[in-house]
């Protein structure tokens, strides 16, 4: 079935640095991809989506590629600020349900 | 503002009660949705519905059971609670079944089990 791959965390960074987080998908044709984050304390909401191949989503700095050559969405931020800490989730439609499959989550720390 | 809530933050039950979380959204959306996630395993479907009285087992439905009855709630059953059931229960709620639509959560409850 579909499914997805992410980098396992935690991720540890200083402010400012350059931010990726791998991941990789498996499906039937090309679905949309999502990325949600989930901030200390909260549910999940989304971050950015793409609807389709070499679409980039973007919000709040981050952006992801929909490459289908390398079936990735990978997550990416030029700065991080410490407001960023989180674990991050990337997703795509279920085949089968009408919902989504969920990567197992990578968490950030972004230190001062 | 897009809200769902829940009926609860913590939670601590013994081994054999009952157990309700309730979950309700503002928005009029027709799917709503029960996950558990637990620290290396992500997020896991319970159950969704896709209307009023309609339910879908999804990934893990074993041990739960849902209801409901109007379009704005969805509750999730805990039978018989076990202590494999100790986990962060989070509910969602989307307009419809389009493979782009959004999907809003709720803070979660954190159910203890003892």
């Amino acid at each position: 079935g579909d499914s997805v791959t992410q980098m396992e965390g935690p991720v540890t960074l200083s402010e400012e640095a350059f931010l990726t987080i791998n991941c990789t998908y498996t499906a039937t044709g090309y679905p949309s991809l999502f990325w949600y984050v989930q901030y200390p304390g909260e549910g999940l909401q989304l971050l950015l989506k793409a609807t389709k191949a070499d679409d980039k989503g973007s919000n709040k700095g981050f952006e992801a590629t929909y490459r289908k050559e390398t079936t990735s969405f990978h997550l990416e931020k030029g700065s991080v600020q410490v407001s960023d800490s989180a674990v991050y989730f990337c997703a795509l439609p279920s085949s089968g349900y009408s919902t989504l499959t969920f990567g197992k989550g990578t968490m950030l720390l972004v230190s001062p | 503002d897009v809200k769902v809530t829940q009926s609860s933050r913590y939670l601590v039950k013994r081994t054999g009660e009952k157990v309700f979380l309730e979950c309700v959204q503002d928005m009029d959306h027709e799917n709503m949705f029960w996950y558990r996630q637990d620290p290396g395993l992500g997020l896991r479907l319970i159950y969704f519905s896709y209307d009023v009285k309609m339910k879908e087992k999804g990934d893990i439905p074993e041990g739960y059971s849902v209801s409901r009855e109007k379009k704005e709630r969805f509750s999730l059953i805990l039978e018989s609670a076990s202590t494999n059931q100790t986990s962060m229960y989070l509910c969602a709620s989307s307009m419809t079944s389009g493979s782009t639509d959004t999907q809003y959560f709720g803070p979660g409850t954190r159910l203890t089990v003892l």
